[in-house]
């Protein structure tokens, strides 16, 4: 079974598409993350949740809008996508908000590569 | 900004050998922990040490970290040719607000 599963594995678009990735984890945990990896490999925190609410939006432009349904899910919505937003998008998940726990491990969906022609 | 940064950027070795990564800080932390990502793949968590350990071991892995020095050390010991990954360190920064940052990733190469 697959812990943390994101659709689609790879995306590609015309520049000023709107798109979105889905991630859902079976692990029943509370925290969920989306990241950003670019070319060099830096991976960069976009955004957190915790129980469906809002914990992390790390100065992410606002065409990045995520919503999580419930705390198994949370997915990212990109409005008007830019050359730049060519990246892989991972989202992770961890037992507890690592504001109030950081001694835990994240686990880690396979990416959506996105690529914005 | 980045917080974790390792040492080398690329390595490669022979099968058999033992693989040293490094990883330097900035801040105080409250663990650091390691992470292997496979090509096309996701990352995989392999370790993690708190900042009042100095050593912890895990089958083939042995992590150090030296919080006088702000860094860590990730060894491989016997390297397979399955090791080849880019392996990175992440750090849960301590005090008030804790975020874990990942540094940028040292890419192992283990040649058969």
């Amino acid at each position: 079974d697959t812990a943390v599963s994101q659709t689609p594995k790879y995306l590609v678009t015309q520049m000023g598409n709107d798109k979105s990735i889905k991630c859902e984890q079976n692990l029943g945990h509370d925290t969920m993350y989306w990241y950003k990896q670019d070319s060099k490999k830096f991976l960069k925190i976009m955004f957190s949740y915790n129980n469906k609410e809002l914990i992390i939006n790390e100065t992410v432009p606002n065409r990045f809008s995520p919503k999580s349904p419930d705390k198994a899910h949370l997915n990212l919505h990109i409005n008007s996508l830019e050359l730049g937003d060519s990246a892989v998008y991972f989202c992770a998940s961890s037992q507890d908000w690592q504001g109030r726990n950081s001694n835990q491990p994240q686990h880690f969906g396979d990416g959506t590569r996105l690529s914005i022609l | 900004s980045q917080q974790g940064e390792e040492d080398p950027q690329a390595l490669s070795i022979q099968e058999g050998e033992n693989a040293t990564m490094n990883c330097s800080y900035k801040t105080s932390i409250n663990n650091l922990q390691w992470y292997r990502q496979n090509s096309g793949r996701g990352l995989v968590h392999l370790i993690l040490i708190r900042s009042n350990e100095r050593e912890k071991h895990s089958g083939r892995l042995r992590v150090t970290l030296d919080t006088s020095k702000k860094s860590s050390s990730l060894l491989i010991t016997a390297s397979r040719a399955a090791d080849t990954a880019s392996y990175f360190c992440a750090t849960a920064n301590s005090g008030g607000y804790q975020k874990v940052t990942f540094g940028i990733g040292t890419k192992l190469q283990v040649i058969p």
